[in-house]
């Protein structure tokens, strides 16, 4: 079974500090994404990378930095914290097939800045 | 440009059959994707279709695919309170990127 790890469940950190989200994936897949989700706003695309030491900016990067040193490991940083950042943070993995792109996600971690 | 829209919710009884519907804008489309994501947890592929297909059906899961309106749906028969969650649509298209483009998702709700 693919298996997609997040550090964090739950993450509660006040404004300005710094923020690291870690993610692993256990299927040797070439691209890793990170999505916030919000009510009403579905997924939206924050980084995504698609090889080692790759990255590429989502449609919202402005805030967020990524780290991807290792294939099975992308890592996504708040660099500092704000009340606007409170969200639910999914990463995903993939290895596209042709045009079949199935997207395998972690469990999410939901994160409040206070 | 590519667009994926879907209904915010929709709410059923128990045993009732629920359709929840996708419309999408680009004709290159190859793949259509349902996604479940159940309270609290990441999404997770439910089922696809290829667009060469009209129809596939999985047990409970009909999924029914018409190109020229670019219109997609996903019927859940005998809903039970279990199928509450969020439902996304999704795309992959020839040539196109690594990104699938998903809609906003459908929360489904089922009463008793």
């Amino acid at each position: 079974d693919v298996k997609v790890t997040q550090s964090s469940r739950y993450l509660v950190k006040r404004t300005g500090e710094k923020v690291f989200l870690e993610c692993v994936q256990d299927m040797d897949h070439e691209n890793m994404f990170w999505y916030r989700q919000d009510p009403g706003l579905g997924l939206r695309l924050i980084y995504f990378s698609y090889d080692v030491k790759m990255k590429e900016k989502g449609d919202i990067p402005e805030g967020y930095s990524v780290s991807r040193e290792k294939k099975e490991r992308f890592s996504l940083i708040l660099e500092s914290a704000s009340t606007n950042q409170t969200s639910m943070y999914l990463c995903a993995s993939s290895n596209r097939v042709g045009s079949y792109n199935e997207q395998f996600f972690g469990p999410g971690t939901r994160l409040t800045v206070l | 440009g590519e667009d994926v829209e879907q209904s915010l919710f929709l709410s059923v009884r128990e045993g009732d059959s629920s359709v929840i519907n996708c419309t999408y804008t680009d004709s290159s489309s190859t793949y259509l994707y349902w996604y479940k994501q159940e309270p609290g947890a990441g999404l997770q592929l439910l089922t696809y279709i290829f667009s060469n297909m009209d129809m596939k059906q999985d047990q409970r899961l009909t999924v029914l695919l018409n190109k020229k309106d670019k219109h997609l749906s996903l019927r859940i028969a005998d809903t039970q309170t279990g199928d509450s969650a969020i439902y996304f649509c999704a795309e992959s298209m020839a040539g196109g990127s690594y990104i699938p483009t998903f809609g906003r998702g459908t929360s489904l709700i089922v009463h008793p």
